[in-house]
């Protein structure tokens, strides 16, 4: 089956406690990103990457890091959370029509 | 810039009808649409190409007015299962995949 794998689906962390959302796709798509997702601000890109090593900035990239060592994993990674980081996390793969999402990784920090 | 959606939230009775919009002031290559169920993540309805035709998914279409750099989505006799929060994406020609996204409209369906 076609999908977009993200784990964990649930994390409670403390602040600057190093955590890492890991995305993978079976799908062989070049294009993934990453979204965050805040009541009534819509989803907003963090980071995306055209292809293995080639990674970029989205609208909201501070405080977040991001690699891409291989076309199926796109791991996200923030290395001090910090509670404004509290949040709903997409991972997503775009396909030649349209994205496919991951199931979503609701973060809290406290 | 952000497209501009509307109307923010609708609610409807089971069979009655809907029109979401999203605006652009930018010229667009494409607009994709979306649907988001609670807690679950977006799944891809449909997406319109600059140039293209209305596109029609079961009793949900859709057109793309360029010159208006508009996007209607049209739900017709709504069911149950149509509930949930519509975003539309849309893409420039030089935006290399990029899509800014809408804040969403919350669609309510009543029996």
């Amino acid at each position: 089956e076609a999908q977009v794998t993200q784990n964990p689906r649930y994390l409670i962390t403390v602040t600057g406690k190093k955590l890492t959302v890991t995305c993978s796709q079976n799908m062989n798509h070049e294009y993934m990103s990453w979204y965050r997702q805040d009541p009534g601000l819509g989803l907003r890109q963090i980071y995306y990457s055209m292809n293995v090593e080639v990674t970029d900035k989205g609208d909201v990239p501070e405080g977040y890091k991001v690699s891409r060592k291989e076309k199926r994993n796109f791991p996200l990674i923030l290395e001090s959370p910090s509670p404004n980081q509290t949040s709903l996390y997409f991972c997503a793969s775009r396909w030649a029509n349209g994205y496919t999402f991951g199931s979503g990784t609701r973060l809290t920090v406290v | 810039q952000q497209p501009v959606q509307s109307p923010q939230a609708v609610i409807l009775r089971e069979g009655e009808d809907a029109v979401i919009n999203c605006s652009s002031s930018k010229a667009l290559y494409s607009v994709h649409w979306y649907r988001q169920k609670h807690g679950e993540a977006p799944v891809f309805l449909m997406i319109l190409l600059k140039g293209g035709e209305q596109k029609g998914h079961e009793k949900i279409s859709a057109s793309f007015n360029e010159k208006k750099q508009q996007s209607s989505l049209y739900l017709t006799a709504s069911q149950l299962s149509y509930s949930g929060t519509y975003f539309c994406g849309t893409e420039r020609t030089d935006s290399n995949y990029q899509l800014i996204w809408g804040a969403g409209t919350k669609l309510i369906i009543k029996p």
